[in-house]
C-alpha cells in the first residue's frame, strides 16, 4: 500500500521567511496530493492540492509542486506570518476513491 | 448549512465498553469517511463509503464497524473498547462530482479508554 513520509517535524522561521515542507510517496497509482493545516485543537483544513497531471499550483502565498518521477511534492510558504504556525500534513491518495495515506506533519513556528 | 457535525466532542470510556460516534452531514455528499488521530501523528483510515448502503475497509479498521443507512448519516461503531483506541476520531465527506473534490472534516470527537 502507499506510505507517506515528511519532513521536516519541526520547522522554526522568522516572520517574512519562506517555509518548505516536503512529502515522498510509494505507489505510483496515486494521482491526487492535497495538503491540510492543522490548528491546535481544531480540524484539519484544505489548503491546496494538486493533481499527478500538473507540475505546480499557486495560491497566493502558497504553492505546492509535484515531481512524479521522484514520487515527491513540497509544499512552499512564502512570506510567512504568525498566523501561519500550525501543523501541516501532506497526503497522497487517488482522485476516485480518495482513500488518504496522510504523512505525521509538520509543525511550523513563525516567530515575528 | 452545518457542514459535518459529530458527536459528541468528548467522551470517557471503561475498558471493554462500546459505544457509537455520530457522523452527519448536509451538504448531500456521497462519500464519508472516518479516521483517527493519534497525539503527534496524521491521520489514518478507519473506513469509507461511497454512497448509501456501501462501506469498505480502510488502513486500521480493526475494532470498529460502520454501517451507512442514510446519506447524512455514517456512524462509527466501537463494540470492545481498548486503551489502543484512545484517540481523536474525525469523520470527513465530499462530493463525488467530477475531478478531486476536497474532503470536509467535522471538529473531531475525543475519546479516551481507562
Amino acid at each position: 500500500g502507499e506510505n507517506v513520509e515528511q519532513h521536516p517535524s519541526t520547522l522554526s522561521v522568522q516572520e517574512g521567511d519562506s517555509a518548505v515542507i516536503k512529502c515522498t510517496y510509494s505507489d505510483s497509482a496515486s494521482n491526487y496530493f492535497p495538503w491540510y493545516k492543522q490548528e491546535l485543537g481544531k480540524r484539519p483544513q484544505l489548503i491546496i492540492d494538486i493533481r499527478s497531471n500538473v507540475g505546480e499550483k499557486k495560491d497566493q502565498r502558497i504553492a505546492v509542486t509535484l515531481n512524479k518521477t521522484a514520487k515527491h511534492f513540497s509544499l512552499h510558504i512564502t512570506e510567512t506570518q504568525p498566523e501561519d504556525s500550525a501543523v501541516y500534513f501532506c497526503a497522497a491518495g487517488n482522485t476516485g476513491f480518495q482513500k488518504l495515506v496522510f504523512g505525521t506533519g509538520t509543525r511550523l513556528l513563525v516567530s515575528p | 448549512n452545518a457542514g459535518v457535525t459529530q458527536t459528541p466532542k468528548f467522551r470517557i470510556l471503561k475498558i471493554g465498553q462500546s459505544m457509537t460516534l455520530q457522523c452527519t452531514q448536509d451538504m448531500n455528499h456521497n462519500y464519508m469517511y472516518w479516521y483517527r488521530q493519534d497525539p503527534g501523528m496524521g491521520l489514518k483510515l478507519i473506513y469509507y463509503s461511497v454512497g448509501a448502503g456501501i462501506t469498505d475497509k480502510g488502513e486500521v479498521p480493526n475494532g470498529y464497524n460502520v454501517s451507512r443507512s442514510t446519506t447524512e448519516d455514517f456512524p462509527l461503531r466501537l463494540e470492545l473498547a481498548a486503551p489502543s483506541q484512545t484517540s481523536v476520531y474525525f469523520c470527513a465527506s465530499r462530493n463525488s462530482g467530477q475531478g478531486s473534490q476536497p474532503q470536509h472534516f467535522g471538529d473531531g470527537t475525543r475519546l479516551s479508554i481507562l
